[in-house]
Parts: structure tokens; C-alpha cells; sequence
């Protein structure tokens, strides 16, 4: 069973906390991605990264930076999280270079908290 | 750019009624379209998809039929249930840019009560 996990569902954090949500899929897929979820604004891209070490801004990177040293794993980092950063963090993957009319696989989500 | 514009919701039904989600999409090239949809508590998943004109996608009796002409791709269902409650989002992927995020619209939340 192909699988997206994070690594915590529910998070509190306070201003100016540096922050880490882990996210590791278990299919081999080159394609990896952070949104956030918004109510009334769905999902907006926040970064993605194409291969390891490599990465891409999305449309709302300003606050954040991510990581990708192994290729299973995608972190997200709030550098110094502020209220407006309360939000619902979803991730997911996608295979190879012909991923366009493929399925995109999603984690559970993580509800981070600023307080 | 691409944009994907689905009806506002919330939208309340009676178990059994009739299920129609507007969605339409702007695109520069020809895109796979997709609805996923997310249960109270949990991530996306994938409901279905169509990757190229007149196509239909199907699934737990959700269907949609990917129409070049309106640039649309509604989400319909003969008769929903209770467990139908959730949100649904319509998406697409551009084929000239393979491997890149999807383009999301802002989802419809559905209310089924018995």
C-alpha cells in the first residue's frame, strides 16, 4: 500500500519558533511537493522539488525553505513561524518525468498552530 | 496562467439527491483533469480523472466528462449518500510541464444529511 506520511498531525508552536514538518513517502517518487490549505483559498504551492537536493519556490514561499537530502523525504521549514503561517500543511508526491496525468499522492496533513 | 474556478460551497443535500459540481479551467495547453477529495480529518485522494477531451472518469459512482469546448469538468452523482460528506476539489495538471504541482480550485464542501 503506497503511503505519504508526516510526521505529526497536529502541532503548537509560538512565534518565532523555528519549525519542522518531516514528510516520507515510500514509493520511490522523484516528485515531491508542500502545500498549505487554507479555508476559502484551497490548496496553495508552497515549494517542490524535482530530485534530491533540488527545489523549486512555489507560490507562497516567502516564510518558508525546505530540504531534500534523500530522496524519500521532503522537509518543510518555518524559519521563524508567525501567526499567519496557522494553516493546515499538506504534502505529496508524484512519479518521474511523465507525472503530469498521474495521480498525485497526499499525506494525512499536519495542523500547525502559531500561537 | 492556468486557473481552475469551482462552484462556492457549502452545498447541503438529502441522502439520495442529486450531486452537480461546477468546475471550470483555464489552460494554455491540453491538461489532465482530476477531482480528489478529502474526508473530515484526513488528506486528499484521488476521486477521479480525465487526461484529454471526452474523456469520462468514474468511480464510487462520481463520474465527469472532460469537455474542451465549455473548458469544464463537472462532478456529478445520481445519488449521494451520507458518507459523501466532504471536500471536493477540482485540479489540473499541465502535460507541457510534467512532474509540476497541480493547479487547485478552492473547494466545495458537501453536506449530505439523512
Amino acid at each position: 500500500d503506497v503511503k505519504v506520511t508526516q510526521s505529526s498531525r497536529y502541532l503548537v508552536k509560538r512565534t518565532g519558533e523555528k519549525v519542522f514538518l518531516e514528510c516520507v513517502q515510500d514509493m520511490d517518487h522523484e516528485n515531491m511537493f508542500w502545500y498549505r490549505q487554507d479555508p476559502g483559498l484551497g490548496l496553495r504551492l508552497i515549494y517542490f522539488s524535482y530530485d534530491v537536493k533540488m527545489k523549486e519556490k512555489g507560490d507562497i514561499p516567502e516564510g518558508y525553505s525546505v530540504s531534500r537530502e534523500k530522496k524519500e523525504r521532503f522537509s518543510l521549514i518555518l524559519e521563524s513561524a508567525s501567526t499567519n503561517q496557522t494553516s493546515m500543511y499538506l504534502c505529496a508526491s508524484i512519479p518521474g518525468l511523465a507525472g503530469a496525468h498521474n495521480e498525485q499522492f497526499f499525506g494525512p496533513g499536519t495542523r500547525l498552530t502559531v500561537l | 496562467g492556468n486557473s481552475v474556478t469551482q462552484m462556492e460551497g457549502p452545498v447541503t443535500l438529502s441522502e439520495e439527491a442529486f450531486l452537480t459540481i461546477n468546475c471550470t479551467y483555464t489552460a494554455t495547453g491540453y491538461p489532465s483533469l482530476f477531482w480528489y477529495v478529502q474526508y473530515p480529518g484526513e488528506g486528499l485522494q484521488l476521486l477521479l480523472k480525465a487526461t484529454k477531451a471526452d474523456d469520462k472518469g468514474s468511480n464510487k459512482g462520481f463520474e465527469a466528462t472532460y469537455r474542451k469546448e465549455t473548458t469544464s469538468f463537472h462532478l456529478e452523482k445520481g445519488s449521494v449518500q451520507v458518507s459523501d460528506s466532504a471536500v471536493y476539489f477540482c485540479a489540473l495538471s499541465d502535460r507541457e510541464q510534467a512532474g509540476t504541482a497541480l493547479i487547485f480550485g478552492k473547494g466545495t464542501t458537501l453536506s449530505v444529511s439523512s
